[in-house]
């Protein structure tokens, strides 16, 4: 079992600043993958990035990237060139060997133009 | 567009009534998950099927059930409705192999129980 502990509730970044945001997790498996998935007002949920815990090299996709700290527990997403777009729920994921995703709690991310 | 197709997108529906929540997976997508996400207690996995075989249960009541059929569709039944299942139903699917396990999730399926 997985659990995933994001604690900032609430995140505001200027548009076109970087904004990190936080996740932490614990797991008893060697064989995982961490996710970030954004939620819009739409509801739908899109998956932003994703790591494998066996990878070491940091996830990178256009403007999203992770720190992915394995010893640490850690697996932050920072946000680059931050657009209004941006704007939305964020939630970090976990999965094992069972596959099924355990998620955060989620953090609102607002964009300030 | 992820390629995970839920139907209906939104369902208004009395207490104590059943209703049946459909799924088709991405083209090739062996798995899939259901989902609930609700005010209170957030995004909540219900339960994963695999290839037409029931993989893995997590928060799931007694009153609702699952399957996946041969053509890997999958359909949540829930019944006996009771308000405090008002939530956002979601479906996801995954191909689940090593370099692969992307979980990709549909748009859900907005119930409202009154």
């Amino acid at each position: 079992a997985q659990t995933v502990t994001q604690s900032q509730p609430e995140m505001s970044v200027q548009e076109a600043e970087t904004v990190t945001l936080s996740c932490t997790y614990d797991t008893s498996e060697s064989d995982y993958y961490l996710f970030w998935y954004k939620q819009p007002p739409s509801r739908q949920m899109i998956l932003v990035i994703r790591q494998e815990a066996y990878k070491q090299q940091n996830a990178t996709e256009n403007r999203f990237s992770v720190n992915f700290q394995k010893a640490a527990k850690s697996f932050s997403l920072k946000i680059s060139d931050s657009q209004l777009g941006d704007a939305a729920m964020y939630f970090c994921a976990c999965s094992g060997s069972a596959r099924q995703l355990t998620f955060g709690s989620g953090t609102q991310l607002t964009v300030l133009p | 567009d992820s390629g995970v197709t839920q139907t209906p997108k939104h369902l208004i529906t009395a207490t104590g009534q059943r209703v049946t929540l459909r799924c088709s997976p991405r083209s090739g997508d062996l798995s899939v998950y259901w989902y609930q996400q609700s005010l209170d207690q957030g995004l909540q996995f219900l339960i994963q099927y695999y290839n037409g075989e029931e993989r893995a249960k997590g928060n799931i009541l007694e009153r609702f059930s699952a399957q996946q059929f041969p053509d890997l569709h999958s359909e949540l039944n829930l019944s006996s409705l009771e308000l405090g299942d008002s939530a956002l139903y979601f479906c996801a699917s995954s191909v689940e192999h090593r370099s692969g396990n992307t979980i990709y999730f549909g748009e859900g399926s907005w119930l409202t129980v009154v």
